[in-house]
């Protein structure tokens, strides 16, 4: 069964520092999309950024950027320039093509220092 | 365009008693999935439609039920409810099956429905 592990419950950083969330995921497919969603307060979860397992490069979106190691099944999140409206919780999700469901990590508190 | 929209915003209930939440996805969107997010924990799979047609089903016991409308809106219904189903439901949409690539797959979530069962 496919699983999704974010080890780290809380984190955090100082504002316009960066910090990066881990994310490891146990699955025997070779194609797959992981994500990164975020959570604010607010409650409604944003998609922050996506990859597809079957590209070497690392996606990057703005100040957010992930490092992927497929071999190591490993993904995770780096936010540079941290800002104070990055503090939410964030969850990094798993899912296949042949899957219809969306595998979630228990998520990352991170809080922002001013 | 609007975002996938929920309702109720807040619902409680009782022991025993029967509830109905809503969704209506984006725009364009063909799919619509369900998700429960007990407090403290990441959002755990229920349900996926498609086109109406449930295309996957989580491990929720058959209390839970759901359906999607012609227009692809979406209700999801929880019979007997029990303390333990207190939670945010998330409902989100998505292109759904025959786009290219990752974009097929990227979920967009709605609000929320939190559902408190006494």
């Amino acid at each position: 069964a496919q699983t999704v592990t974010q080890s780290q419950p809380e984190m955090s950083v100082q504002e316009a520092e960066t910090v990066t969330l881990s994310c490891t995921y146990d699955t025997s497919e070779s194609d797959y999309y992981l994500f990164w969603y975020k959570q604010p307060p607010s409650r409604q979860m944003i998609l922050v950024i996506r990859q597809e397992a079957y590209k070497q490069q690392n996606a990057t979106e703005n100040r957010f950027s992930v490092n992927f190691q497929k071999a190591a099944k490993s993904f995770s999140l780096k936010i540079s320039d941290s800002q104070l409206g990055d503090a939410a919780m964030y969850f990094c999700a798993y899912r296949t093509p042949n899957n219809n469901d969306m595998r979630f990590g228990a998520g990352t508190r991170l809080t922002v220092k001013p | 365009d609007a975002g996938v929209t929920q309702s109720p915003t807040h619902l409680i209930k009782t022991r025993g008693q029967h509830v109905t939440l809503r969704c209506s996805p984006i725009s364009g969107h063909k799919s619509v999935s369900w998700y429960q997010q007990v407090l403290g924990q990441g959002p755990q799979f229920i349900f996926q439609y498609y086109e109406k047609e449930e295309r996957g089903r989580g491990n929720f016991p058959d209390r839970f039920s759901a359906r999607q409308f012609p227009n692809y809106s979406s209700e999801l219904n929880v019979n007997a409810l029990l303390l333990g189903d207190s939670a945010l439901y998330l409902c989100a949409s998505s292109l759904g099956s025959g786009s290219p690539g990752a974009q097929s797959y990227e979920q967009y979530f709605g609000p929320g429905t939190r559902l408190t069962v006494t």
